[in-house]
């Protein structure tokens, strides 16, 4: 099965630092979504990109995190400086135009201590 | 923006009974629904989803019916069975333009007690 995949699995970090998250998406696949979740707001859309060029990053708090697509292997989310509440799992989505279904990426688990 | 809402949050059911978890959405232009089904500890998984074009959709013990005059679609479990112990999300998409982002409900989190 093809795959979505994000790097790190897991991720703890101090406040203040800063945080890369990494997604490949699937070959082929033109369109790439960043996804957070947590308990009390469910699964937010961040960002999301279309044949590399950023659609809508408006649930995305502009001043902290920036996402960005530099090839069509690649996608990052970064962070900074991290705050404790921005502690969730986050989650890369691809999809293909031609279809309507998008596949998940297993998540990063992020922790700002 | 779209708005989608999910009922209900939590559903305990016994093996063997159905399950039933609605949705109901803001925008008619939405024209694709589909439910996805999260493990603990695991990523969203595609289930089945419904086009604004059909009324039903089926695969084995899972449905799906979609009704566009009320804004609401329903996913139907038939025959449960422990390993469908799971959150459930429902979402919905106005596609045009290029763009299909996803709104997603908040979840159900469905126990099949054995």
């Amino acid at each position: 099965d093809a795959r979505v995949t994000q790097t790190p699995r897991d991720k703890v970090t101090e406040m203040g630092q800063e945080v890369t998250m990494r997604c490949q998406p699937i070959l082929g696949h033109n369109t790439v979504f960043w996804y957070r979740q947590t308990m009390m707001q469910g699964l937010e859309l961040l960002a999301y990109f279309r044949n590399r060029a950023p659609l809508d990053d408006s649930g995305m708090p502009k001043d902290r995190f920036s996402a960005e697509m530099p090839d069509a292997t690649l996608a990052t989310l970064k962070i900074q400086p991290s705050e404790p509440r921005d502690s969730a799992v986050y989650f890369c989505a691809s999809g293909l135009d031609s279809s309507y279904g998008y596949t998940f990426g297993s998540g990063t688990r992020l922790t700002v201590v | 923006g779209e708005n989608v809402e999910q009922h209900p949050s939590t559903l305990s059911v016994q093996e063997g009974d159905s399950a039933v978890i609605k949705c109901t959405y803001s925008d008619s232009a939405s024209n694709y629904f589909p439910w996805y089904k999260q493990e603990l500890g695991k990523r969203p998984q595609l289930i089945i989803d419904i086009r604004s074009n059909v009324g039903e959709k089926k695969d084995q013990r899972i449905a799906v019916t979609l009704n566009k005059t009320a804004k609401h679609f329903s996913l139907h479990i038939t025959e449960t069975q422990p390993e469908d112990s799971a959150v459930y999300f429902c979402a919905a998409s106005i596609s045009g333009a290029g763009s299909y982002q996803l709104t997603f409900g908040k979840g159900t989190k469905l126990s099949v007690i054995p």
